[in-house]
């Protein structure tokens, strides 16, 4: 049962526009949702955070949306750089922490 | 660098066979969390360890097992290997009482079943 889905396998952005990708979630427990990076080879890397009782967060070029009404947030890059294409995964887990659970990913493409 | 170490980062064995694969959390971080991705998709929760105990699992097979030791390392063991748990294990630490919560990935250990 996939509780956190992605359901964009791909974006493909031209550098310096805007890059929003997308993730809903069915369980409505979920306290803390997450965006993940993963570069080829590499372990993912954590990005950007926001808390259940916020609906905005922001960190440089990163901002994060969480809508709960409708399940959904969304990551938003501005503005994209060529050096953001990598896989994009959202998380989210219980207040507890004890699972964390990810989609499936979105694979970034930023064009020069 | 995360900080989490994971260790081997490869491993070829054969079908049957038994692996160990080992985690050195962050220091400081009591949590570990270990994650299955099988071919380009999502990361699966196997299993957490908070301070030495088991604290949740997720769809972890009864041919697999982990532990958390003193010293906070863990190492998960797979066992009776099919073809089909050819995939990149990662382990990641959490101090989690801060109340954020973020888990930090180690490399990964990629293994492959033949």
């Amino acid at each position: 049962d996939q509780q956190v889905k992605q359901n964009s396998p791909s974006l493909s952005v031209q550098e310096g526009r805007i890059s929003i990708l997308n993730c809903d979630y069915t369980n409505s427990m979920f306290d803390y949702f997450l965006w993940y990076k993963k570069y080829p080879a590499e372990g993912p890397t954590f990005l950007i955070s926001i808390s259940s009782i916020k609906d905005k967060n922001e960190d440089g070029r990163f901002t994060v949306f969480l809508n709960k009404s409708a399940k959904h947030l969304s990551l938003h890059i501005v503005p994209s750089q060529p050096g953001d294409s990598a896989v994009y995964f959202c998380a989210a887990s219980p207040y507890n922490f004890n699972k964390f659970y990810f989609g499936s990913g979105t694979k970034l493409n930023v064009k020069p | 660098d995360s900080g989490v170490t994971q260790t081997p980062k490869h491993l070829i064995t054969a079908t049957g066979q038994r692996v160990t694969l080992r985690c050195s959390p962050r220091s400081g971080d009591l949590s570990v969390y270990w994650y299955q991705q099988s071919l380009d998709q999502g990361l699966q929760f196997l299993i957490q360890y908070y301070n030495g105990e088991e604290r949740a699992k997720g769809n972890i097979l009864e041919r697999f097992s982990a532990q958390q030791f003193p010293d906070l390392h863990s190492e998960l063991n797979l066992s009776s290997l099919e073809l089909g748990d050819s995939a990149l294990y990662f382990c990641a630490s959490s101090v989690i009482d801060r109340g954020h919560g973020e888990l930090f990935f180690g490399e990964g250990s990629r293994l492959t079943v033949l």
